[in-house]
C-alpha cells in the first residue's frame, strides 16, 4: 500500500524556518517525483514545486523561489520541504503528493505562524 | 502562468442527480508529446485531495464510474452522476502540461 506520512503540525515564530517531512513507503522512492502544494486557510491549491529524488533535480514555482527548498534522502525514502523567512502569509497545510498525476497525497501538515 | 477558471463556484445538488463541474484553460493543455495533462480531485472536508481523473478521462482506481471527464484543448468537464453523500467537497481541476502547474480556484459541491 502506497502511503505518504508527513511530519507533525508545526507553531512557529515569525522569521524563522521550518523543515517538514513526508515519508515514502509501500512503492519504490526513487521511480517517482515528488511535488509539494500549498493551501491556504479556506482557500485552493497552490503547486509549490517538484523533486526527483533519483537525480536530485528540483522545480520552483517562481512564486515560491527563495521561499521553498525542497530535498530527499534516498537512503530513508523521505522528501522534506524547508521554508524560510516565515510571515504570517505562509499559515496553512502543506501536502506532498507523489508526482503521478498527484495518485498518493500526505496527510497535509499545518503551518502556524504567530509570535 | 496558465490560468484554470473553474466554474461553478458552488453546485447545490440533490442526491441521486446528476452534477457538472467546467474547468477552461486560457491555453491549450495539448503537450507536444500529445497528452493532455488536465487531472480532477475531490477534497472531502477535513482531508486531503484525492485523484478522481487523469490526463482528461482516466478513472483513478477505486473511483466509481459516476464520475467521467470530458474535453480538450482549452475546454474539460467532470461529470458526476446519481450523486452520494460521499461525494460531497470540493473538487479541483489541476493542469500539468506547462510550468508551472495550475489549479483551478475549486468548485463546492453541496445538498440543495
Amino acid at each position: 500500500e502506497v502511503k505518504l506520512q508527513q511530519s507533525g503540525d508545526e507553531l512557529v515564530r515569525p522569521g524563522a524556518s521550518v523543515k517538514i517531512s513526508c515519508k515514502a513507503s509501500g512503492y519504490t522512492f526513487t521511480n517517482y517525483a515528488m511535488y509539494w502544494v500549498k493551501q491556504s486557510p479556506g482557500q485552493g491549491l497552490e503547486w509549490i514545486g517538484t523533486i526527483i529524488p533519483l537525480i536530485d533535480t528540483t522545480s520552483y514555482n517562481q512564486k515560491f523561489k527563495g521561499k521553498a527548498t525542497l530535498t530527499a534522502d534516498k537512503s530513508s525514502n523521505t522528501a522534506y520541504m524547508e521554508l524560510s523567512r516565515l510571515t504570517s502569509e505562509d499559515s496553512a497545510v502543506y501536502y506532498c503528493a507523489r508526482h503521478s498525476y498527484g495518485d498518493y497525497w500526505g496527510q497535509g501538515v499545518m503551518v502556524t505562524v504567530s509570535s | 502562468d496558465v490560468v484554470m477558471t473553474q466554474t461553478p463556484v458552488s453546485l447545490p445538488v440533490s442526491l441521486g442527480g446528476q452534477a457538472s463541474i467546467s474547468c477552461r484553460s486560457s491555453q491549450s493543455l495539448v503537450h507536444s508529446n500529445g497528452n493532455t495533462y488536465l487531472h480532477w480531485y475531490l477534497q472531502k472536508p477535513g482531508q486531503s485531495p484525492q485523484l478522481l481523473i487523469y490526463r482528461v478521462s482516466n478513472r483513478f482506481s477505486g473511483v466509481p464510474d459516476r464520475f467521467s471527464g470530458s474535453g480538450s484543448g482549452t475546454d474539460f468537464t467532470l461529470k458526476i452522476s446519481r450523486v452520494e453523500p460521499e461525494d460531497l467537497g470540493d473538487y479541483y481541476c489541476l493542469q500539468s502540461t506547462h510550468f508551472p502547474n495550475t489549479f483551478g480556484a475549486g468548485t463546492k459541491l453541496e445538498l440543495k
